[in-house]
């Protein structure tokens, strides 16, 4: 059975600050990886995806990573700003368009 | 308005009762899925459909019926609540890819409380 964790679970950043945020999960043979971005009582907004056969992909100021022998794969933000305070959900996709859910980690960056 | 859409998106209903969450989306969207989303386990996949007249269970089926009569419409049942299944539902969409999954869209939700 695929696990996804996500660590940390939280973390507080000043503005301005680049910070990493990480996702492993226990199945390599998957098909893609998603990243998500959470605001409070809303529901789930697509960031990335990187198909399996991919290293990464950019948008913007994100960046995300995908290792799939090491079951790892990292979200990197650039020069982080407050409105990018939310949880951030990383998603494992595997076969009949499945996704498995990390439980988030929860970023705030403070003015 | 394009998008996908739930209904009602606040819900308290009592132990026993029957319960239907709706799911509505403009995109033709192949595949809909129906989480559930709960402190300390985060979202669980409850039930899925690749298209219309065909679902299939997903991590936490029990206790939930799902229909899909047209691709644009995925009703998710509660038989009778109980009160484990209080929790925040999300329905999202996703077009077909061939080989695995593409991006899932994701409705604003639907807070479900059951007393």
């Amino acid at each position: 059975k695929q696990e996804v964790t996500q660590i940390p679970a939280a973390l507080s950043v000043p503005e301005g600050e680049n910070l990493v945020l990480n996702c492993s999960f226990t199945d390599s043979a998957i098909y893609n990886l998603q990243w998500f971005r959470q605001d409070p009582g809303k529901g789930l907004t697509s960031l990335l995806l990187i198909q399996s056969s991919q290293r990464e992909q950019t948008s913007g100021r994100l960046n995300a990573s995908l290792d799939k022998s090491s079951g790892r794969s990292t979200l990197y933000i650039a020069a982080s700003q407050p409105g990018d305070s939310a949880t951030y959900l990383c998603a494992v996709g595997t076969s009949g368009s499945r996704l498995t859910f990390g439980e988030g980690t929860q970023l705030t960056v403070n003015p | 308005d394009a998008g996908i859409t739930q209904s009602p998106r606040y819900k308290i209903t009592e132990t026993g009762r029957q319960v239907t969450l709706m799911c509505h989306q403009t995109w033709s969207h192949s595949y809909m899925f129906w989480y559930r989303q709960d402190l300390g386990h985060g979202l669980r996949l409850i039930y899925y459909s690749a298209a219309a007249d065909i679902t299939d269970k997903g991590e936490v089926p029990d206790g939930y019926v799902v229909s899909r009569s047209k691709t644009e419409n995925f009703p998710l049942t509660l038989e009778s609540a109980t009160r484990s299944q209080t929790s925040v539902y999300f329905c999202a969409s996703s077009r077909y890819r061939d080989g695995g999954t593409d991006t899932q869209y994701f409705g604003p939700g639907t807070r479900l409380t059951v007393l």
